[in-house]
């Protein structure tokens, strides 16, 4: 099992120009995490999907956009990037709420 | 709204010297806690976890710790830490009703050879 991956690994931006960060599970998990990583302030959740074809907001959504693509599968967009969207960004797995997630290896995106 | 504290932001030690970092959650109720470490340059993994029954749980490569529900406390423990021990460390705590997990701000762990 491949657990959680993620593409691309490194990415760099210019302001206003737009990417898609993909992830995917193979652990037929239900719900799917999207994390940034700023020095200091920790994980914040962006978006989260519970189950298939159900995503809600978390904490720092502004800018972004997400899709459950399937239940394998779940993208998460920049359509105008900013300076203040360079971090690093996780997609996690878990099975169920209360379960320890699964992450994959992050993206590293720095926006010019 | 539910919260976790962590109180050590950095932490530096030499070799074979214990290790405790503290970690506070705000919820009351029945909670599931996970403590996380993130090696350099990497992504998260588990390091342990606390569902119920015995207070003490162990984890990997000698870690430990320890849930007191009185001082909504779940803080982390090593009696001798070695150089490749040197990572952030995350709590979280699930948050309860929602699909959502909080996770603390993390402590940087250095050890000196």
């Amino acid at each position: 099992n491949a657990g959680v991956t993620q593409t691309p690994k490194f990415q760099v931006l210019k302001t206003g120009q737009s990417m898609t960060l993909q992830c995917a599970q193979d652990m037929n998990h239900n719900s799917m995490y999207w994390y940034r990583q700023d020095p200091g302030m920790g994980l914040r959740l962006i978006y989260y999907s519970a189950s298939e074809g159900t995503t809600d907001k978390g904490e720092v959504p502004n800018g972004y956009n997400v899709s459950r693509l399937n239940k394998r599968e779940f993208s998460l967009r920049l359509e105008s990037a900013a300076p203040s969207q360079t971090s690093v960004y996780f997609c996690a797995s878990t099975v169920s709420y209360y379960n320890e997630q699964f992450f994959g290896p992050g993206t590293r995106l720095t926006v010019l | 709204a539910q919260s976790v504290s962590q109180h050590n932001h950095h932490v530096i030690l030499s070799e074979a010297a214990s290790l405790e970092l503290g970690c506070n959650y705000s919820y009351g109720g029945t909670v599931n806690l996970f403590w996380y470490v993130q090696y350099p340059g990497q992504h998260l993994q588990l390091l342990l976890k606390y569902f119920s029954g015995d207070p003490l749980v162990k984890g990997i490569k000698g870690f430990e710790a320890e849930f007191i529900k009185s001082k909504f406390s779940f803080n982390l423990r090593k009696p001798s830490v070695q150089w490749s021990d040197t990572a952030e460390y995350f709590c979280a705590v699930p948050t309860s009703g929602t699909y959502k997990y909080i996770f603390g701000t993390g402590t940087r762990l250095k050890v000196l050879a």
